[in-house]
């Protein structure tokens, strides 16, 4: 079963439109850790935020914000008034642990697309 | 300087070669990993080392054989190359700070192109 699902493959907006990317995992660890990781063209992955499990509060950075609902297991990642810079491939991710070490486990990633 | 490092970043060869990545970090991490990032874009873990001793061994063909001299390296060795192992490879570290005080945020090298022709 996939532990990380990002559902949306790819996604395309028109510049200054809001977008959310959604995230489901699941675990049965009662502590751990969600991330969102961006990875533009040139291909290195940008760490976005960290999550633990006991916080639910929703984070916001400028026109990023995260929404955490451990009732629904998702973590969603919203852009409000994209740009054409957003275009990257966007990652969830979902640390465990494993027999005592943390492994990080990816969503097959979304594809956003900002156009103009 | 560059917190995880990775070389080569490219690396073109031809099927049935034996080739390496290496990568170092300077961040004094415990942890150390091997992921792939297929043409999928597909991002999945291969190995995992602790100390110089493996941890995580996921699924991956015997070709494939990591080592660690020491747990501020940990290289990556593939043997008989086939079409297939074309791929992105990336390296990262994490500090392991015990069970429940891990936040598993991993640092990443910028990634090792490899492509088998």
């Amino acid at each position: 079963a996939q532990k990380v699902t990002q559902a949306q493959t790819e996604i395309s907006v028109v510049e200054k439109e809001d977008v959310t990317l959604d995230c489901v995992y699941e675990t049965r660890d009662t502590t751990y850790y969600l991330f969102w990781y961006k990875q533009p063209p040139s291909g290195e992955l940008v760490f976005l935020i960290r999550r633990n499990s006991f916080d639910e509060q929703n984070e916001i950075s400028g026109r990023y914000s995260w929404n955490f609902q451990k009732s629904t297991s998702s973590f969603n990642f919203t852009i409000t008034a994209s740009q054409v810079v957003d275009s990257a491939v966007y990652f969830c991710a979902l640390s465990e642990d494993y027999r005592g070490y943390s492994t990080l486990t990816f969503g097959k990633g979304t594809m956003l697309l900002v156009s103009p | 300087d560059t917190a995880v490092s990775q070389t080569p970043k490219y690396l073109v060869t031809q099927m049935g070669n034996d080739k390496s990545i290496k990568c170092e970090q300077n961040l004094g991490h415990d942890t150390m990993y091997w992921y792939k990032q297929d043409s999928k874009k597909f991002l999945k873990i291969m190995f995992s080392y602790n100390n110089k001793e493996l941890i995580i061994n996921e699924t991956v063909p015997n070709r494939f054989s990591p080592k660690s001299p020491d747990k501020a390296h940990l290289n990556l060795h593939i043997n008989s190359l086939e079409l297939g192992d074309s791929a992105v490879y990336f390296c990262a570290s994490s500090q392991e700070l015990g069970r429940q005080a891990n936040t598993g945020e991993l640092f990443f090298g910028e990634g090792s192109r490899l492509t088998v022709l």
